[in-house]
């Protein structure tokens, strides 16, 4: 089955420990991208990936690092989390259909930073 | 930036009743795409209509695109119990090239047995 597959699904930390939460695809998609969904703000992007080596920021980058080593997998890095990332997350893949890009997303990361 | 502003935010309705959801946005587009998300879970991609489409069908779901009113609404037909969920119009972000979906705020639908 084509899937997103996001790990861990729920994660309860303290302010500064890092964390790491972990992303792949099976469907063998250059494109990647993590958001988060915050009430009243909506889904915002984090990072995207074009391919392999390639990421990039995107409108709130600020506490998060990515990696793209291999092209299934995109983990989202919190190198010290603090209350204000806690949020609801999810990775993305893009595909490309006969009208244009969609996208196929993970199941979401609720994360609680307390 | 939200590019899709949605309308209503919030909408009851009994089952076997249509839905009806609003999106406007602010740029031009390539096409315009409707997400439904569950209670807490990942967005399922519903439909995707292109910007020189008009209206586009899918089993109960009825979209159309208005790009001179840079608008587009979904229509569910018939709704029923599991259409309960948040519905979202995105668009591709053209101007940075950066392959970002930007999502509007969203439609809650509740759909009453």
């Amino acid at each position: 089955e084509a899937q997103v597959t996001q790990n861990p699904r729920y994660l309860i930390t303290v302010t500064g420990k890092k964390l790491t939460v972990t992303c792949s695809q099976n469907m063998n998609h250059e494109y990647m991208s993590w958001y988060r969904q915050d009430p009243g703000l909506g889904l915002r992007q984090i990072y995207y990936s074009m391919n392999v080596e390639v990421t990039d920021k995107g409108d709130v980058p600020e506490g998060y690092k990515v990696s793209r080593k291999e092209k299934r997998n995109f983990p989202l890095i919190l190198e010290s989390p603090s209350p204000n990332q806690t949020s609801l997350y999810f990775c993305a893949s893009r595909w490309t259909g006969a009208g244009g890009h969609g996208y196929t997303f993970g199941s979401g990361t609720r994360l609680t930073v307390v | 930036s939200q590019q899709g502003e949605e309308d209503p935010q919030a909408l009851s309705i009994q089952e076997g009743e249509n839905a009806t959801m609003n999106c406007s946005y602010k740029t031009s587009i390539n096409n315009l795409q409707w997400y439904r998300q569950n209670s807490g879970r990942g967005l399922v991609h519903l439909i995707l209509i292109r910007s020189n489409e008009r209206e586009k069908h899918s089993g109960r779901l009825r979209v159309t695109l208005d790009t001179s009113k840079k608008s587009s609404s979904l229509l569910i037909t018939a709704s029923r119990a599991a259409d309960t969920a948040s519905y979202f119009c995105a668009t591709d972000d053209r101007s940075g090239n950066t392959g970002k979906l930007i999502f509007g705020q969203g439609t809650t639908l509740q759909v009453k047995p």
